[in-house]
C-alpha cells in the first residue's frame, strides 16, 4: 500500500508564482487534510475535507485554496506565493467519521518542502 | 476552543533510561482522542499511540505508554529503555470535532528528544 502520496517533495518558487501541491490516498478514507509545519509551531491545519465534495477552512487558510477532486485526491493551491508560505506541507487522511469514538489516527504523506524566494 | 500544549521544547535522555514527554490539552468535549506522533529527521510522521477519553486503562504500545490523567487533562508519553533511534521530534495531538460532526486533529508545538549514548 502506498498510503498517502504527495507530490512534489521539494519546490522552490519565486514570489508571486502559483503552484498546486497534489495529494492522493489509497485507504478509502473519508477525510483529508492539509497542514503546514513551521519551527516551534507544530502542525497547523490549513484546510480540510470531511468527505468527498466538502471542504472547509482550518486555522491558517489565507493565501491557499483547495480542491477535493474525488475521494482519493485533495490538492492545495497557492495562487500567488509569498515568502511567508515557506514551510513544510503535509497532507493527511483519516476515517474522520462523525461521532467516531475510536482511533481515528491520521496517516501522513512524506511532506513537501516549499521555499518561496 | 481545543488546544494542545507541550511545554518542553527540548529534552535529552541517556540511552536505556526512561523519559516522559509532557502534554496537556484543553477541550470541553466529553468524547475525544489523544495521539502521539514521532517525526525523525527524515521528516515523516509516524503514529505511536492512541488514548480515548473513555478508556480506563492507560494505553501501551511496546516501549511507549501514555500516562493519561483525565482530571488534570494531561496525556504524557513515557518511553522506556530509550534507544538512539528514539531521537526525534514528538508531537501530541487531539481529535477535535469540526462542523458537520466530523473530526480533525490538532497538534502541539512538539518536543525534540535527544538520546545520548
Amino acid at each position: 500500500n502506498a498510503g498517502v502520496t504527495q507530490t512534489p517533495k521539494f519546490q522552490v518558487l519565486k514570489t508571486g508564482q502559483s503552484m498546486t501541491l497534489q495529494c492522493a490516498q489509497d485507504m478509502n478514507h473519508n477525510s483529508m487534510y492539509w497542514y503546514r509545519q513551521d519551527p516551534g509551531m507544530g502542525l497547523r491545519l490549513i484546510y480540510y475535507s470531511a468527505s468527498e465534495g466538502t471542504t472547509d477552512k482550518g486555522e491558517v487558510p489565507n493565501g491557499y485554496n483547495v480542491s477535493r477532486l474525488n475521494k482519493r485526491e485533495f490538492s492545495l493551491r497557492l495562487e500567488s506565493a509569498a515568502p511567508s508560505q515557506t514551510s513544510v506541507y503535509f497532507c493527511a487522511s483519516s476515517e474522520g467519521l462523525a461521532d467516531r469514538a475510536g482511533n481515528t489516527e491520521a496517516f501522513f504523506g512524506q511532506g513537501t518542502r516549499l521555499t518561496v524566494v | 476552543a481545543q488546544k494542545i500544549t507541550q511545554t518542553q521544547p527540548g529534552m535529552f535522555v541517556q540511552e536505556k533510561e526512561a523519559v516522559t514527554l509532557d502534554c496537556t490539552y484543553d477541550t470541553s468535549d466529553q468524547s475525544y482522542g489523544l495521539f502521539w506522533y514521532k517525526q525523525p529527521s527524515s521528516g515523516e510522521m509516524i503514529f505511536l499511540i492512541y488514548q480515548g477519553s473513555y478508556d480506563e486503562q492507560n494505553a501501551t504500545e511496546g516501549r511507549y505508554s501514555l500516562n493519561f490523567q483525565k482530571a488534570r487533562k494531561s496525556a504524557n508519553l513515557v518511553i522506556s529503555a530509550s534507544q538512539l533511534g528514539d531521537s526525534a521530534m514528538y508531537f501530541c495531538a487531539m481529535r477535535a470535532p469540526f462542523s458537520g460532526g466530523y473530526n480533525k486533529l490538532i497538534f502541539g508545538a512538539g518536543t525534540r528528544l535527544a538520546v545520548h549514548p
